[in-house]
């Protein structure tokens, strides 16, 4: 099957650092999106990766490992806001679909 | 106002009846899609459109129809609601399916199946 997986949820104090893990499946792999989406709302995108490497964004920072099926989420300098879901979603190159994770949902504490 | 948008934002309906979640876009995007969330399970594919007239099925297509006779429109029909198919329906389009084009979600429907 086509698996991702994340961490169902996690906490972190504001002000700190936070990474969230994601793994997929990596054949047909072509490229891993994280998105955000705080409740009730939709999922708004944050990054694209498809190459080996770390891409930064402000605050938050994307990192991929093709050959390790890997990826993480990195947020820094936490604040309230930042408490919401991150997906994770991969792209296969046999179609045009993307294959998304369950979610994590990241609970920030002051 | 700009963007996309999805109607009805919140539906209550009964089992066996036929129901449809509007979808419109306004940035004459090529793809749209139609996703379901539920807890538990990351947002799952219900069907896809590359094009006007042009649709395929997604990961869950069982008990929906879709169309796409304009861009900008792409109605999902629920043809005899079941109880599991209470869920969040999103909407989303993208420029591109492939490579790095990012998908733009509407508000999302809460449909209710009692």
């Amino acid at each position: 099957g086509q698996n991702i997986d994340q961490p169902t949820e996690m906490t972190a104090t504001e002000g700190a650092i936070v990474q969230i893990n994601c793994t997929y499946q990596t054949s047909g792999f072509n490229g891993l999106f994280w998105y955000q989406q705080h409740a009730g709302e939709a999922p708004t995108f944050l990054s694209y990766n498809v190459l080996d490497g770390l891409e930064e964004k402000g605050r938050f920072s994307s990192f991929l490992s093709r050959s390790k099926g890997y990826s993480y989420l990195l947020l820094k300098e936490l604040q309230m806001k930042d408490s919401a879901s991150y997906l994770c979603a991969s792209l296969m190159d046999s179609n045009y679909q993307l294959i998304w994770g369950a979610g994590t949902k990241l609970i920030i504490k002051p | 106002d700009a963007g996309i948008t999805q109607s009805p934002r919140y539906k209550i309906t009964e089992t066996g009846r036929q129901v449809t979640l509007m979808c419109h876009q306004t940035w004459s995007h090529s793809y749209m899609f139609w996703y379901r969330q539920d807890l538990g399970h990351g947002l799952r594919l219900i069907y896809y459109s590359a094009a006007a007239d042009i649709t395929d099925k997604g990961e869950v297509p069982d008990g929906y129809v879709v169309s796409r006779s304009k861009t900008e429109n792409f109605p999902l029909t629920l043809e005899s609601a079941t109880r599991s198919q209470t869920s969040v329906y999103f909407c989303a389009s993208s420029s591109s399916g492939q490579g790095g084009y990012e998908q733009y979600f509407g508000p999302g429907t809460r449909l209710t199946v009692t």
